[in-house]
């Protein structure tokens, strides 16, 4: 089935604690992205990559870090996560290099404590 | 950047009846204008999308209408199920840049049996 999975879904950590979500896709994307969903505020862009080794800073990129080694594996790195990180955060992939159809992954609730 | 609202916040409809959501755009670059809709604990699901060279695109129940002089455009859902229930967000992305989608706020749709 082509998907893209999250894990873990559910987290509680605490302030400083270094985490690292996973996400990976399995339909062969150039394209794969973080957003953050939180509420009022639909989903914002963190981080995004057009390919392998290419990655750049979506609109709220402060506080997080990614790597893309791999075209079907996009891992969103939490340094020293704060309180204001608790959010819902949601992994997606495109077929293409631009912002396309997007593919989304079934999000991974974080609560920093 | 691109800012994209969306009105209105919750809409609550009889079921059979229609509904309307309405977004805006700021950046006149943007081309591509998808919808997505998203159930409780669940990723965002694409379920219509428009470019910028078409003016209106339907999919049985739905359909997308885009005015791109005024810079919005909206969804439309006839004869509303219960089973329509859910956030709907749209989105907006042109292809210059980082080709991110900028979504809205999102709208909690509620379709009363």
């Amino acid at each position: 089935e082509a998907q893209v999975t999250q894990n873990p879904r559910y987290l509680i950590t605490v302030t400083g604690k270094k985490l690292t979500v996973t996400c990976s896709q399995n339909m062969n994307h150039e394209y794969m992205s973080w957003y953050r969903q939180d509420p009022g505020l639909g989903l914002r862009q963190i981080y995004y990559s057009m390919n392998v080794e290419v990655t750049d800073k979506g609109d709220v990129p402060e506080g997080y870090k990614v790597s893309r080694k791999e075209k079907r594996n996009f891992p969103l790195i939490l340094e020293s996560p704060s309180p204001n990180q608790t959010s819902l955060y949601f992994c997606a992939s495109s077929p293409t290099q631009v912002a396309d159809t997007q593919y989304f992954g079934p999000g991974t609730r974080l609560t920093v404590l | 950047g691109e800012n994209v609202e969306q009105h209105p916040s919750t809409l609550s409809v009889q079921e059979g009846d229609s509904a309307v959501i309405k977004c805006t755009y700021s950046d006149s670059a943007s081309n591509y204008f998808p919808w997505y809709k998203q159930e409780l604990g669940k990723g965002p699901q694409l379920i219509i999308d428009i470019r910028s060279n078409v003016g209106e695109k339907k999919d049985q129940r739905i359909a997308v209408t885009l005015n791109k002089t005024a810079k919005h455009f909206s969804l439309h859902i006839t004869e509303t199920q219960p089973e329509d229930s859910a956030v709907y967000f749209c989105a907006a992305s042109g292809n210059t840049g980082r080709r991110a989608l900028t979504f809205g706020s999102g709208t909690r749709l509620q379709v009363q049996p």
